[in-house]
């Protein structure tokens, strides 16, 4: 069974300053891909970054990266000059190929980390 | 533009009453999945579709039920048969069941009394 583990419930940054998100995950399974995902107030999910379980390089994606360790099964989102738009909820995810080998896609999702940007 | 629509955003029904959620994305996309969100709780699966009159249950299948017979439709019913309905209720869409990240709607509301 896969796993998502968001340990923190809730976050607070000062505008203009970086923060980091921790999500470690659980699966046997060597190919898998990490997802990060924003709900704000509004309820809607927005996709922010991915990464793969065979990818080289950390995602990056304008101001979000991915600190990715794999040994470790941490998938961190870093937000680098933090906006106050950026509070909201951020979600963790895995996808998995499952044991024939052919993925129908479902995303694991982690319990969410309320992030606070202050002004 | 692209993109997926849910409707209604809010519902309210009363206890014993099935409903049907609307999803339709125009995207293009094989792939449509339905999800539960519970009061500061992640996503749970519900149902999902990786093609045209085909759908498999999710991890919370249950008192809930589904069809596809158009690619870009997949409506949820809630039937009188699931005990906590009351729930924040997400559509999703991929290009395929295994290929990029999945898109989302802006979510239903469903309250029942």
């Amino acid at each position: 069974a896969q796993k998502i583990t968001q340990t923190q419930p809730g976050m607070f940054v000062q505008e203009k300053e970086a923060v980091t998100l921790d999500c470690t995950y659980d699966t046997s399974d060597p190919s898998y891909g990490l997802f990060w995902y924003k709900q704000p107030s509004s309820g809607e999910m927005i996709f922010l970054i991915y990464q793969g379980s065979y990818d080289q390089q950390n995602a990056t994606e304008g101001r979000y990266s991915l600190n990715f360790q794999k040994a470790r099964k941490s998938a961190n989102l870093v937000i680098s000059a933090s906006q106050l738009g950026d509070s909201a909820m951020y979600f963790c995810a895995m996808r998995v190929a499952n044991a024939g080998g052919t993925s129908y896609g479902k995303l694991t999702f982690g319990q969410g980390t309320i992030l606070t940007v202050h002004p | 533009d692209g993109g997926i629509t849910q409707s209604p955003k809010y519902l309210f029904r009363k206890e014993g009453q099935n409903v049907t959620l609307s999803c339709e994305q125009n995207l293009n996309h094989d792939a449509m999945y339905w999800y539960r969100q519970d009061p500061g709780q992640g996503l749970r699966l519900i149902y999902y579709s990786q093609i045209v009159n085909d759908f498999q249950k999710g991890d919370i299948a249950e008192g809930y039920s589904v069809s596809r017979e158009k690619k870009e439709s997949f409506p949820l019913t809630v039937t009188s048969a699931q005990k906590n309905p009351t729930a924040f209720y997400l559509c999703a869409s991929s290009l395929g069941p295994g290929l990029g990240e999945q898109y989302f709607g802006p979510g239903t509301r469903l309250t029942v009394t």
